[in-house]
């Protein structure tokens, strides 16, 4: 079937630590995108992909880094530069148009 | 200004009522789509219905419609006969075709459905 598969769904992270969100997907599509999501709020880009070897920031990058080097991956590190990163974090990807994302199924990241 | 305004933080509904969730969008892009997500307590987006700016009429899928005024530019989200497992949050958002290609949501209502 196909479908997006974020992992791990759990994540915890001592204070200082980079760590990375994997985010892979098997739709063919050529554009993925990351979002943050803090209890009781909506969603806020990180950044987006349209093709691979390219990304842009979106709203809230700092931060975060990315890497499109396959069509199929759009992994998410979160480094010791972000302030506050204990959030819930949704991937997704489209195709190009006025069509809707297929999302992951998120990964929650605790710092501890 | 926004691009997508969902004015209802929370709404309660009981069970077996019909319940309409609010969604006025801004866009000077000719072609756009408007959809509806859901987001139970485990934090997946469930999505539930899609509506074309081109499209004559609303949108429906099984218990669930889309009141699509252009003219207004509202796209309120219509839950007939409520049930329980409908309590969630759930997201307008709007895809604008050819401006950008964004994808833009609103900040989300929270559905509780009372017993």
């Amino acid at each position: 079937d196909g479908g997006i598969t974020q992992s791990p769904k759990y994540l915890f992270r001592k204070e200082g630590q980079n760590v990375t969100l994997s985010c892979e997907q098997n739709l063919n599509h050529d554009a993925m995108y990351w979002y943050r999501q803090d209890p009781g709020q909506g969603l806020r880009l990180i950044y987006y992909s349209q093709i691979v070897n390219d990304f842009q920031k979106g709203d809230i990058a700092e931060g975060y880094s990315v890497s499109r080097e396959k069509k199929e991956s759009f992994p998410l590190t979160v480094t010791s530069a972000q302030k506050n990163p204990t959030a819930f974090y949704l991937c997704a990807s489209s195709t190009t148009g006025a069509y809707g994302y297929t999302f992951g199924s998120g990964t929650r990241l605790t710092v501890v | 200004a926004q691009k997508i305004t969902q004015t209802q933080p929370g709404m309660f509904v009981q069970e077996k009522e019909a319940v309409t969730l609010d969604c006025t969008y801004d866009t000077s892009d000719p072609s756009y789509g408007l959809f509806w997500y859901k987001q139970p307590s485990s934090g997946e987006m469930i999505f539930l219905i899609y509506q074309g700016s081109y499209d004559q009429q609303n949108a429906t899928e099984g218990r669930y419609s889309l009141n699509f005024q252009k003219a207004r530019k509202s796209a309120n989200l219509v839950i007939s006969a409520s049930q329980l497992g409908d309590s969630a949050m759930y997201f307008c958002a709007m895809r604008e075709a050819i401006i950008g290609n964004q994808f833009y949501f609103g900040t989300g209502t929270s559905l509780t459905v009372i017993p």
